[in-house]
């Protein structure tokens, strides 16, 4: 199957600083990207959808400003936690969709995810 | 937007016995469901999937059904095995976004 990669998998930084992850469909072209959150034993809760090219579709209540997202191609989105707080502190996962259209279904592969842990 | 319930919450089953997920969902214009497993601190993978032209889908021991109508569907694991034990989730896409369950933790007990 297809492949994500996640960079970094772990990242510890001080309060204020900010982070950027880096996810990656290593074998095909991602028309688009998601980028979700889950707090320990809870369900992914999806931030934001992005497009290659266009300005990512955030959810209600994620906040754009504090989470930066940039689909730069179709192989490589970012997802950048500006000026982090503890509350920040979760487990990220990025997901990467090929195309839709004449008929395939629209299968999304996951990224293994980047632990961020804000002191 | 789209609302996915999951339910329940946490399943325990012995070794040998079925064990039955149920999720529903708002948007009509869903036409899309995976079924994703995700063990301890890896990510989610994809078991099976079922589209809305489709009622039911098997694979092997594991098995999805949807009432369209209902908007609901479901994921039915037989002859559990210590393996399975994980959290499953459901999801619903209209194919552009993905909306998941708040998951289910299943325990098989051998």
């Amino acid at each position: 199957g297809a492949v994500v990669s996640q960079h970094p998998s772990w990242v510890i930084c001080k309060s204020g600083t900010s982070v950027k992850i880096e996810c990656r469909s290593l074998d095909f072209q991602a028309t688009t990207m998601f980028w979700y959150r889950q707090f320990p034993k809870q369900s992914l809760m999806l931030m934001a959808t992005s497009n290659e090219g266009s300005k990512a579709t955030y959810e209600q209540g994620v906040e754009k400003d504090k989470f930066l997202i940039n689909h730069a191609s179709l192989t490589l989105s970012t997802l950048t936690v500006t000026s982090a707080h503890p509350e920040d502190s979760s487990f990220y996962i990025c997901s990467a969709s090929q195309a839709s259209g004449g008929g395939k279904r629209p299968t999304q592969y996951f990224g293994p995810g980047t632990r961020l842990l804000v002191l | 937007g789209e609302n996915v319930e999951q339910h329940p919450s946490t399943l325990s089953v012995q070794e040998g016995d079925s064990a039955v997920i149920k999720c529903t969902y708002s948007d009509s214009a869903s036409n899309y469901f995976p079924w994703y497993k995700q063990e301890l601190g890896k990510r989610p993978q994809l078991i099976i999937d079922i589209r809305s032209n489709v009622g039911e889908k098997k694979d092997q021991r594991i098995a999805v059904t949807l009432n369209k109508t209902a908007k609901h569907f479901s994921l039915h694991i037989t002859e559990t095995q210590p393996e399975d034990s994980a959290v499953y989730f459901c999801a619903a896409s209209t194919g552009n976004q993905f909306y998941f369950g708040t998951g289910t933790s299943l325990t098989v007990i051998p």
